[in-house]
């Protein structure tokens, strides 16, 4: 089945202490892209990566890291987490040879951190 | 601030009636602009899409109109089902590679 999977579904987290959140499709999809969804703001994107070692900015890229090192992965890394990074993260991916090429999301990583 | 902008958070509709579902943008840049469905505890799923040089856009009981002079685009339902109860996010790209949302309309449709 087609998917892209993100690990862990719910995390809580202290202050400070480093953590990732894994990214993986099986769909061979050059693009891959992180977002945050926040009451009221809706789905913030905040790092993109158009194939492996190619990574950009989105719109709220500040504490977190990106790597691409595989096709099929896209680890988001928040290096010293702050309670202002609480939200509801999702990864998708994407075909993008057309503009028509419509987004995969996973299933969401609710972040908490304390 | 904002590039894309849904004014209302929620919208209740009877079944079978016509649902209408608003989105506001401020760069006339943007390439595409997507509507996708979420359901809770789900990831966003794509629904339909137009591109800046079109006006309208159908697929099934999915039309999503696009008024450029405006910055206006909406996604009609018609007829509206129970199992389209969910939140819709309209977004546009930009330059290719990034996307913007708007908040969503959370739509419920009464049986």
């Amino acid at each position: 089945e087609a998917q892209v999977t993100q690990n862990p579904r719910y995390l809580i987290t202290v202050t400070g202490k480093k953590l990732t959140v894994t990214c993986s499709q099986n769909m061979n999809h050059e693009y891959m892209s992180w977002y945050r969804q926040d009451p009221g703001l809706g789905l913030r994107q905040i790092y993109y990566s158009m194939n492996v070692e190619v990574t950009d900015k989105g719109d709220v890229p500040e504490g977190y890291k990106v790597s691409r090192k595989e096709k099929r992965n896209f680890p988001l890394i928040l290096e010293s987490p702050s309670p202002n990074q609480t939200s509801l993260y999702f990864c998708a991916s994407s075909q993008r040879r057309s503009l028509d090429s419509p987004l995969h999301f996973g299933n969401g990583t609710r972040l908490t951190v304390t | 601030d904002q590039q894309v902008k849904q004014n209302s958070p929620s919208l209740s509709v009877q079944e079978g009636r016509i649902s209408i579902l608003n989105c506001d943008y401020t760069n006339s840049m943007f390439d595409y602009f997507l509507w996708y469905k979420k359901y809770p505890a789900e990831g966003p799923t794509f629904l339909i899409s137009i591109s800046s040089i079109k006006d309208k856009n159908e697929d099934g009981r999915f039309t999503v109109f696009l008024n450029k002079s405006a910055k206006h685009l909406s996604l009609h339902i018609v007829p509206s089902q129970p199992g389209d109860s969910a939140v819709y996010f309209c977004a546009a790209l930009y330059n290719f590679n990034k996307f913007y949302f708007g908040s969503g309309t959370k739509l419920n449709v009464k049986p």
